[in-house]
């Protein structure tokens, strides 16, 4: 059984402060990690991608990946009230179905004007 | 202007009814996806195409229908055999063997 785990919060933090969502997932063998963004009411939005161990960063937002500790975390600094959102992980896993996404239920982020 | 779209945007049918849900794109990208979403839980796989005239069962296929006709559109069908219909589905596309997936605007669906 495939999985993806994220704590479903809501992690509160204060505006200008930096959130961490964190991710862990049960396949070693996976390939590929995505972080979308998903406003109530509204379908997710992808906003960071990252296929190899280590930091990527795009803007305020920063994906870390360990394959050998099977996690997956993304920061957003400089929080702002509009980053407000359930922010969902996806795991692309390697073998047969390679080409689906395999999603967490997802962290509700909440940020403190 | 590109773009996935789905239409309606909400739905209300009777129980015993099939429905069909439209996903239409102009991103030139071979592969369609259909998600469920309930609320509190994560996405689920209803099916997926990566080639016209192609599609397989995802993780939750049972009681839904899909056809692949033209590259461009991927509808879905609820029949009146899925238990339990009333959902958000969501229609996502990507490249051919790409990794990303993007999501349209959703179809929320009620029956009663």
């Amino acid at each position: 059984q495939k999985e993806v785990e994220q704590n479903s919060g809501p992690l509160s933090v204060p505006e200008g402060a930096i959130a961490s969502l964190n991710c862990t997932y049960s396949d070693r063998g996976s390939q590929s990690f995505f972080w979308y963004r998903q406003y109530s009411g509204k379908s997710p939005e992808l906003i960071m991608f990252i296929y190899s161990n280590g930091d990527k960063e795009d803007g305020r937002f920063t994906a870390q990946l360990n394959k050998a500790s099977q996690y997956v975390s993304l920061l957003i600094r400089d929080s702002q009230p509009s980053d407000s959102a359930t922010y969902l992980c996806a795991v692309r896993y390697s073998g047969a179905g390679s080409y689906q996404l395999t999603f967490g239920k997802g962290t509700k982020l909440s940020v403190i004007p | 202007d590109g773009g996935i779209t789905q239409s309606p945007k909400y739905l209300f049918r009777k129980e015993g009814q099939n429905v069909t849900l439209s996903c239409e794109q102009n991103l030139n990208h071979d592969a369609m996806y259909w998600y469920r979403q309930d609320p509190g839980q994560g996405l689920r796989l209803i099916y997926y195409s990566q080639i016209v005239n192609d599609f397989q069962k995802g993780d939750i296929a049972e009681g839904y229908s899909v056809s692949r006709e033209k590259k461009e559109s991927f509808p879905l069908t609820v029949t009146s055999a899925q238990k339990n219909p009333t959902a958000f589905y969501l229609c996502a596309t990507g490249l051919a063997g790409g990794y990303e997936q993007y999501f349209g605007p959703g179809t929320r669906l009620t029956v009663t």
